[in-house]
């Protein structure tokens, strides 16, 4: 089974700051699809943004993008500005096509004010 | 409002004492699958299903049942838990392969 790994159990970052969260996987696949989640304390696993292997742009949705490198088997998430409602676990997960959904231990972010 | 729900979103219970957690959704999907997250573990998929009648094994699957006979319902059964089936258990579901998965709300098991 394909594996992803969170090296980072907990980040902290103050608030409008900048942050990185690390994720890398092991695949020997070529098509594949790669998430982050966001989970709360409301524990609600809420997706923040999805990037196709395929495509070689990294995606971006509002103040959080990724930085996507396929060689590597690298995905990280940045998120500008942080804000005080960023407080949360955030999971990486991989999607194969064939409908398994593989995440990570999770990254805890603190904000701080 | 398109959403998966879950029922009961707090459950406690004997070992042994069969249980049903129901999963519903209202986007027509084709893909639905079982979660259970544990501390430190994240979240692990316990079975999963492409479409009605066709269901199988996630990494986790020992110990659980699931059905699926119409599209919108995926239950997922203990017939007999035990305490290491303490969990906070999700529903997923997702139109096809690479697009999102919605989640439901949750559901905390204790089986004491």
């Amino acid at each position: 089974a394909q594996t992803v790994t969170q090296s980072q159990p907990e980040m902290s970052v103050q608030e409008a700051e900048t942050v990185t969260l690390s994720c890398t996987y092991d695949t020997s696949e070529s098509d594949y699809y790669l998430f982050w989640y966001k989970q709360p304390p409301s524990r609600q696993m809420i997706l923040v943004i999805r990037q196709e292997a395929y495509k070689q742009q990294n995606a971006t949705e509002n103040r959080f993008s990724v930085n996507f490198q396929k060689a590597a088997k690298s995905f990280s998430l940045k998120i500008s500005d942080s804000q005080l409602g960023d407080a949360a676990m955030y999971f990486c997960a991989y999607r194969s096509n064939w409908y398994a959904l593989n995440f990570g231990k999770g990254t805890s972010l603190l904000v701080t004010p | 409002e398109a959403q998966v729900t879950q029922n009961p979103r707090y459950l406690i219970t004997v070992t042994g004492k069969k249980l049903t957690v129901t999963c519903s959704q209202n986007m027509n999907h084709e893909y639905m699958s079982w979660y259970r997250q544990d501390p430190g573990l994240g979240l692990r998929q316990i079975y999963y299903s492409m479409n009605v009648e066709v269901t199988d094994k996630g990494d986790v699957p020992e110990g659980y049942k699931v059905s699926r006979k119409e599209k919108r319902n995926f239950p997922l059964i203990l017939e007999s838990p035990s305490p290491n089936q303490t969990s906070l258990y999700f529903c997923a579901s997702s139109l096809v392969p690479g697009y999102e998965q919605y989640f439901g709300p949750g559901t905390r098991l204790t089986v004491t």
